[in-house]
């Protein structure tokens, strides 16, 4: 069965410091994996998938196989970076589980 | 080109009774997925619908259906409500062309049970 976790429901940092949210996960055929991000009063949206391997908004994330995780990194936080994270695993063609979130709070 | 829209915004019934949730997919869109979304939860699957056939389920009871139309709108219904019923409940959509298909979400409709 597929599972993603994501560790941490609070994060907090403050604006420049470099953000890391955690995520791990559990599938057992080929996993692809995503990140969607809410901002307040905002619906769901994409914001980045590993088989681009794109850099959106300053965020990288890198599947790790061996570790089984797919991270979201950026190297210097903006306070409009605050907002709900939501990893997510693709299974059975298109279905999407999601973890329960982690919300970053960027602090002035 | 629209985005995905959902009706209504908010909902509050009584337990037992039944309910319909609306979902207009975004223009172009062949696929509709449906998630609830419990507080401080994330969206949980449902179920999907490609081309009006259910596409796949996920750990709900029968008493959550649902329906997509020819023009790819949707419903999710719901019987019998539940307490734990209560959720913000989200539709997706997408163009089901193959693996990576990313899913455009609607604003949701929150459902409170009484």
């Amino acid at each position: 069965a597929q599972r993603v976790t994501q560790p941490e429901k609070l994060l907090s940092v403050f604006k420049g410091a470099p953000v890391e949210l955690k995520c791990n996960y559990s599938y057992s055929g080929s996993p692809e994996l995503f990140w969607y991000v809410q901002y307040s009063r905002q619906r769901l949206q994409l914001l980045l998938r590993h088989i681009s391997r794109e850099s959106i908004k300053g965020f990288t994330a890198d599947l790790n196989k061996g570790e089984t995780s797919f991270h979201l990194k950026k190297p210097f936080a903006q306070e409009e970076d605050s907002a709900m994270y939501y990893c997510a695993l693709v299974y059975n063609f298109n279905k999407f589980y999601f973890g329960s979130g982690t919300k970053l709070n960027v602090k002035p | 080109e629209t985005g995905v829209t959902q009706s209504p915004t908010h909902l509050i019934k009584t337990r037992g009774q039944q309910v319909t949730l609306r979902c207009s997919s975004q223009s172009g869109h062949n696929t509709v997925s449906w998630y609830q979304q419990a507080l401080g939860q994330g969206p949980q699957f449902i179920f999907q619908y490609y081309r009006e056939e259910e596409n796949g389920r996920g750990n709900f009871p029968p008493r959550f259906s649902g329906l997509q139309f020819p023009n790819y709108s949707s419903e999710l219904n719901v019987n019998a409500l539940e307490l734990d019923d209560s959720a913000l409940y989200l539709c997706a959509s997408s163009f089901m062309t193959g693996r990576d298909n990313e899913q455009f979400f609607g604003p949701g409709t929150r459902l409170t049970v009484l």
